[in-house]
């Protein structure tokens, strides 16, 4: 079955160090791979998205993510937290196009100041 | 501009009662979505909607959830004979055409008691 998964449910990191986030998934062909954020009672903003072409792709507030085909891969990075960048953090793919999309279950970060 | 508008944001419902959320999307938007995310989970896929047409129920988990998007813009999502396993967050999300990313609502938050 198509999934998507994120290895670690609660990352903290200290303000001004480097961010990684893994994300994996299980599709028979690569998908269109999305990275979205979710702060506390809020919906779901998209930081960035990869539907081919340049692995690394660059999103807002910073964020860059890459794409890893042989990994089955697309694991988020920031080089560098702000205390602001505290939220949850969501992986998500679909097989057709950027819509019905399959999520995973989420990382948690917290930020140490 | 306006984002996705979703009421009530809180919606507390006894076990066995009919309850209905409303969600207002972005003036043009052709694709309507709604999602279901349980607490410490991800979004799951519900239903989407191509103007008022319901073109894929797949996700809906029973007959007692009900979607409609009778002229092409509000929708609503209907649960009858709520049960606790009905306790979530419902999002709501639209897109301007098919295959753009999705801009979603801050949920309607269903506590079924």
């Amino acid at each position: 079955a198509q999934s998507v998964t994120q290895p670690d449910i609660h990352i903290t990191v200290s303000e001004g160090a480097s961010l990684e986030l893994r994300c994996n998934y299980s599709y028979g062909a690569t998908p269109y791979l999305f990275w979205y954020v979710q702060s506390p009672g809020q919906g779901l903003q998209l930081l960035l998205k990869y539907f081919s072409g340049d692995t690394l792709v660059q999103g807002i507030k910073g964020f860059e993510a890459e794409f890893k085909r042989s990994q089955s891969s697309f694991n988020l990075r920031k080089p560098s937290v702000h205390w602001s960048d505290a939220a949850e953090y969501f992986c998500a793919a679909d097989e057709q196009g950027a819509q019905k999309l399959v999520f995973g279950q989420g990382t948690r970060l917290t930020i140490n100041p | 501009g306006a984002g996705v508008s979703q009421s009530p944001r809180y919606k507390v419902a006894k076990r066995g009662q009919d309850v209905a959320l409303r969600c207002d999307p972005i003036s043009g938007h052709v694709s309507l979505f709604w999602y279901q995310q349980a607490l410490g989970q991800g979004p799951e896929f519900l239903t989407y909607f191509q103007n008022e047409a319901q073109l894929d129920k797949s996700g809906l988990p029973s007959d007692r959830f009900f979607a409609e998007r009778p002229e092409g813009s509000v929708s609503t999502l209907k649960i009858q004979r709520t049960q606790q396993e009905d306790s979530a967050v419902y999002l709501c999300a639209s897109s301007p055409t098919f295959n753009s990313p999705l801009h979603f609502g801050n949920g309607t938050r269903l506590t079924v008691t």
